[in-house]
């Protein structure tokens, strides 16, 4: 089936920095998801890319989608505390309408 | 927003028992699924519907069931509940082609 690879598995960054993650895949892919998940709580949507070459920014989170439809990064600018959690990447392809695939997830800790 | 609204945050049941997990959305979706959570796995799907009354098995059915009576609500039911259940579910909703919005999870212990 399809799988999503996502790194890093874990990082642990001070207070200001810039963080970035990626997820890459031998499938194509028609839409990109980038959601956060806080302890204990469910995933949040951050940022949705419905477009190869699509740039998008959520206030200091910006998110590409690859150009060759397998790929899609995740930059978080100027990190804070509050930053920490764990962020997952997910697609759709383009056989199914709600299917999700997942990444295992980048586990982030900011010291501050 | 997407309120998706799941009826326990924690749960301790025991082994044997029938579980029900309810979930709840104010979307008019179409789209349900539920997921399963652990360490070092990810998020699983064990099942999802994307009608009233219609169903499909995701990756791992094995052991529940799931029923959908209304459009804003979707069951997950542990038929007889075993400790490699324990876990944290996590319910999710969309219409066709968007993101899935999620609630905030039930954590489940079975003893």
């Amino acid at each position: 089936g399809q799988q999503l690879n996502q790194s890093p598995q874990s990082m642990f960054i001070q207070e200001g920095e810039d963080v970035s993650m990626n997820c890459t895949s031998s499938s194509i892919f028609n839409t990109w998801l980038w959601y956060k998940q806080d302890p204990g709580e469910g995933p949040v949507l951050l940022i949705a890319l419905y477009k190869a070459g699509e740039l998008t920014s959520n206030g200091r989170l910006t998110a590409q989608f690859g150009i060759t439809r397998k790929d899609s990064f995740l930059n978080i600018s100027a990190s804070i505390p509050s930053d920490v959690g764990i962020y997952f990447c997910a697609g759709i392809s383009g056989g199914s309408n709600y299917k999700l695939t997942f990444g295992k997830g980048t586990l982030l800790t900011v010291n501050p | 927003d997407v309120k998706v609204t799941q009826s326990s945050r924690y749960l301790v049941k025991r082994t044997g028992e029938k579980v029900f997990l309810e979930c709840v959305q104010d979307m008019d979706h179409e789209n349900m699924f539920w997921y399963r959570q652990d360490p070092g796995l990810g998020l699983r799907l064990i099942y999802f519907s994307y009608d009233v009354k219609m169903k499909e098995k995701g990756d791992i059915p094995e052991g529940y069931s799931v029923s959908r009576e209304k459009k804003e609500r979707f069951s997950l039911i542990l038929e007889s509940a075993s400790t490699n259940q324990t876990s944290m579910y996590l319910c999710a909703s969309s219409v066709v082609n968007q993101p899935q919005h999620f609630g905030d999870g039930t954590r489940l212990s079975i003893l």
